[in-house]
């Protein structure tokens, strides 16, 4: 079975300009996180889906948005970019949320870089 | 909030040293703790996990004690190769829901 995919793998976006990464899950699979790892950072959780229904977010400016379609892969959205924003964007999916925890399994990630 | 601090790398090491690394964690309640490695160019993959208080994950000759005490997750193993070179991050994650949250990582060069 197929991993978690996330395209594009890399891309160059100019200061301004929106962006949109996508993640297709595990195939089953109902959850989907997104997060954002700074160079030399740890990643940074910036949103989890379920079921198409937004179950938590990070700390991130209103510029991030996302959205969960009902075959449960999903887009992040980044408008207004900053230089800042440049950073390798990670997606994880699970099968379900539940009280106790339910293995992530992350994708390979999109390596945003804004100039 | 939930945070989680490991010690800073970079850590080098020659072949079959002893690796440890540090991670203490703060969390409201009770949550389940992680090691993720990353190789150069790809994805987290989760290394071991344990749930609750004095559980250890194992995994790949790797260890990690759930120390409620002292609020520590360390991650050890006994004898390193140079396929272990990588990023190392440890993590949490609460009880309810799956987001992680993350330290900031501790890279391991292991030298032949």
């Amino acid at each position: 079975d197929a991993g978690v995919t996330q395209s594009p793998t890399h891309l160059i976006k100019t200061r301004g300009q929106h962006v949109t990464l996508r993640c297709s899950p595990i195939s089953g699979h109902k959850s989907v996180s997104w997060y954002q790892q700074v160079l030399g950072q740890g990643p940074q959780f910036i949103f989890q889906y379920y079921e198409k229904e937004e179950r938590g977010r990070g700390n991130f400016p209103d510029r991030f948005s996302a959205r969960q379609f009902p075959n449960y892969s999903s887009e992040l959205n980044v408008n207004a970019l900053l230089l800042g924003d440049s950073a390798l964007y990670l997606c994880a999916s699970s099968s379900r949320m539940t009280d106790g925890y339910t293995e992530a399994f992350f994708g390979q990630g999109t390596r945003l870089t804004v100039v | 909030g939930d945070s989680v601090t490991q010690m800073e790398g970079p850590v080098t090491l020659s072949e079959e040293a002893f690796l440890t690394i540090n991670c203490t964690y703060t969390a409201t309640g009770y949550p389940s703790l992680f090691w993720y490695v990353q190789y150069p160019g790809e994805g987290l993959q989760l290394l071991l996990k344990a749930t609750k208080a004095d559980d250890k994950g194992s995994n790949k000759g790797f260890e990690a004690t759930y120390r409620k005490e002292t609020t520590s997750f360390h991650l050890e193993k006994g004898s390193v190769q140079v396929s272990d070179s990588a990023v190392y991050f440890c993590a949490s994650s609460k009880a309810a829901g799956n987001k992680l949250t993350f330290g900031g990582g501790t890279r391991v060069l292991v030298k032949p």
